[in-house]
């Protein structure tokens, strides 16, 4: 089945620094996606990415789909303590059943 | 928009009983539901993805007649943890797809449960 390898398992960052995480998979997605999840609650969805190349912000977020559609990064500026949680990526192979692959998260801690 | 709930938010049952739990989207009618697990620092693990009007279909390893889905409209999805025993304690996440979505999924806030 299909995998997804997403790196680094965890990050402990400076307030005021940026971040780099990024997932590889064995195998092509249509639609890339980030979530982020706190402590407690369910994801919530950042950014969604659907072209091969496609760079998209949010705020001081910035994704980018991998031009082979194999990969995605996602990058955080200017960290704040409350970027602290998991952040997931998510691809969908397109269709109409709307399931995700998830990676394995990345652990965020932003010191004050 | 696209909000999605659960209820409840946590649950603390005995051994041998079982639990519901209620997935709701509130703003938009869901083509598809699915039913996550989730273990401290892992990450979500497929259950099932469940249909409006037909049956779930279940992740290899997943027990069908353990944990029980119901998808009676496009807006409400149950998931019924039966018998429920201690190795069942988890955080459960519901998520639904919009139609025509995009392929997004949006997640419930999760419901945890405790099987003493």
């Amino acid at each position: 089945g299909q995998q997804l390898n997403q790196s680094p398992q965890s990050m402990f960052i400076q307030e005021g620094e940026d971040v780099s995480m990024n997932c590889t998979s064995s195998s092509i997605f249509n639609t890339w996606l980030w979530y982020k999840q706190d402590p407690g609650e369910g994801p919530v969805l950042l950014i969604a990415l659907y072209k091969a190349g496609e760079l998209t912000s949010n705020g001081r977020l910035t994704a980018q789909f991998g031009i082979t559609r194999k990969d995605s990064f996602l990058n955080i500026s200017a960290s704040i303590p409350s970027d602290v949680g998991i952040y997931f990526c998510a691809g969908n192979s397109g269709g109409s059943n709307y399931k995700l692959t998830f990676g394995k998260g990345t652990l965020l801690t932003v010191n004050p | 928009g696209a909000v999605v709930s659960q209820h409840p938010s946590w649950v603390i049952c005995k051994s041998g009983t079982s639990v519901k739990i209620e997935c709701r989207s509130l703003d938009f009618q869901a083509t598809t539901m699915f039913w996550y697990r989730q273990f401290p620092k892992q990450s979500l693990m497929l259950m099932a993805t469940s249909n409006e009007g037909s049956k779930a279909t279940y992740e290899q390893g997943v027990e069908k007649d353990k944990f029980l889905i119901n998808h009676a409209s496009l807006t409400l999805s149950t998931l019924t943890v039966t018998s429920a025993h201690p190795e069942d304690s988890s955080f459960y996440i519901c998520s639904a797809a919009r139609l025509a979505g995009g392929g997004w999924q949006f997640f419930g806030p999760g419901t945890r449960l405790t099987v003493l």
